[in-house]
């Protein structure tokens, strides 16, 4: 079955430090990937997808990840940390012909002044 | 920008109870979803559903489980006899179509079975 791994349940950064939050994905057939960030008290937000087109993928609020096929890896990172991006972020995947999406365990992010 | 919705925000009930989850889709969506989210663990799938009928389900949604869209904008979640290990975060969510369309979260449903 379809598995995603997050590693670090939670991150701590400077701000304006590098954010960076690894998702391993278990697939021989890469699925659709997806990661989502969770404001406190809030639903899931859509961050960014992958679906094939470009290994590098843009998001809001600054955020990108890139697609690595051989390291089974959808990293998400963002150059310049700011407060608000204190939150939980999920990495996800659409196994290919599901409907579902499987989540990690999510990374909650924290933000020091 | 429109949003899923959901209703109430939090829930609580007392075992053996029956309950009842309540979503609004975006409007022009045509598929839906619940997942569950255990507090501390993953965010868990547990249905969709596609021109009203379910299209997809896991093994947590067994009989005690159903969902419904009753009219042309509500999507809800039945839970027929709550048990403890039911307290949990329920999410809605819906997209336009399957892959490659996004899900759309709604905030939650906070159930707490006491």
């Amino acid at each position: 079955a379809q598995s995603v791994t997050q590693l670090g349940s939670h991150v701590s950064v400077s701000e304006g430090a590098l954010v960076l939050l690894r998702c391993n994905y278990s697939s021989s057939v890469p699925p659709y990937l997806f990661w989502y960030v969770q404001y406190p008290n809030q639903g899931l937000q859509l961050l960014l997808k992958y679906t094939s087109a470009a290994t590098l993928v843009k998001g809001i609020n600054g955020f990108e990840a890139e697609f690595k096929k051989s390291e089974t890896s959808f990293h998400l990172t963002k150059p310049s940390a700011h407060m608000s991006d204190a939150a939980e972020y999920f990495c996800a995947v659409r196994p290919q012909g599901a409907q579902k999406l499987v989540f990690g365990q999510g990374t909650r992010l924290t933000i020091n002044p | 920008e429109p949003e899923v919705t959901q209703t109430p925000s939090h829930q609580v009930t007392q075992m053996g109870q029956e309950v009842i989850l309540r979503c609004v889709p975006i409007s022009n969506h045509l598929y839906f979803y619940w997942y569950r989210q255990i507090l501390g663990q993953k965010v868990e799938f547990l249905v969709s559903f596609y021109n009203n009928e379910i299209s997809e389900k896991s093994e947590i949604f067994d009989d005690q489980f159903s969902v419904e869209r009753p009219d042309g904008s509500n999507f809800t979640l039945k839970i027929r006899s709550t048990k403890l290990e039911d307290s949990a975060m329920y999410f809605c969510a819906s997209s336009e179509g399957t892959a490659p369309y996004e899900q759309y979260f709604g905030p939650g449903t906070r159930l707490t079975v006491t």
